[in-house]
């Protein structure tokens, strides 16, 4: 069965950086892509970017150009999202869904569990 | 990108039907195919409901349905059931400024 395990709860101080990880299993990695969607303390959800998992190829949501990388290993079909400069409004319960190889097809079938990021002083 | 516009709460009886709206605009979700919705229950992960506007994944309920005309996409639920209460979700590509992947802002649906 698919599933997408994420990385535990996270307590950052403004300026930091955090890298989630994400890993999948049950289904051929490198057939599909990873986005990532974060969703702040009662508020709705938010399209952070997403990656290839077939050659590594990204889209990042405008507003986060140049402070998110996402990545990915092959090896251990693990994705990653590093979120550097970190501020209060970065404060949200981050998720890792499969996506299609095509950033257009745009819909997400499984999503991990999610990881709690706190940025606080 | 600004997002997608839906009703901020729906409410109706078991058994009812009730649909939700989400409007955007010719850049997303009038000018593709690739309008999703999903359900989330409160302190969990969402779950896809409907893809490419109408079509439903393995194991999604027949009572869940989606459409689109114009601008506007739309979800209905048929036979209201006291499980469905939950926020709802539609996305859409967009095309607009960079490709990217929109979302609304939910609704939260009250079964009564």
């Amino acid at each position: 069965q698919v599933q997408l395990v994420q990385s535990g709860a996270e307590v950052k101080k403004p300026g930091a950086s955090v890298k989630v990880s994400c890993k999948a299993s049950g289904y051929t990695f490198t057939s599909y892509g990873i986005s990532w969607v974060r969703q702040a303390p009662g508020q709705g959800l938010e399209w952070m970017g997403w990656i290839s998992a077939y050659n590594g190829n990204t889209n990042y949501a405008q507003k986060l150009q140049g402070r998110v990388t996402m990545t990915t290993d092959t090896s251990t079909s693990t994705a990653y999202m590093e979120l550097r400069s970190l501020r209060s409004d970065d404060t949200a319960v981050y998720y890792c869904a499969r996506a299609r190889l095509v950033l257009r097809a745009g819909h997400f079938d499984y999503w991990g569990q999610g990881t709690l990021v706190t940025v606080s002083s | 990108q600004s997002a997608l516009t839906q009703p901020a709460s729906v409410s109706g009886s078991p058994g009812q039907s009730i649909t939700i709206s989400c409007t955007g605009t010719s850049s997303d979700v009038g000018g593709y195919n690739y309008v999703s919705w999903y359900q989330q229950h409160p302190g969990k992960a969402p779950k896809l409901m409907i893809y490419e506007v109408s079509n439903r994944p393995s194991g999604v309920s027949n009572r869940f349905s989606g459409s689109k005309s114009g601008n506007t996409a739309s979800l209905t639920i048929s036979g209201l059931q006291a499980e469905d209460e939950a926020d709802y979700y539609c996305s859409s590509y967009t095309s607009s400024s960079t490709p990217s992947v929109v979302f609304g802002g939910g609704t939260k649906l009250t079964v009564l």
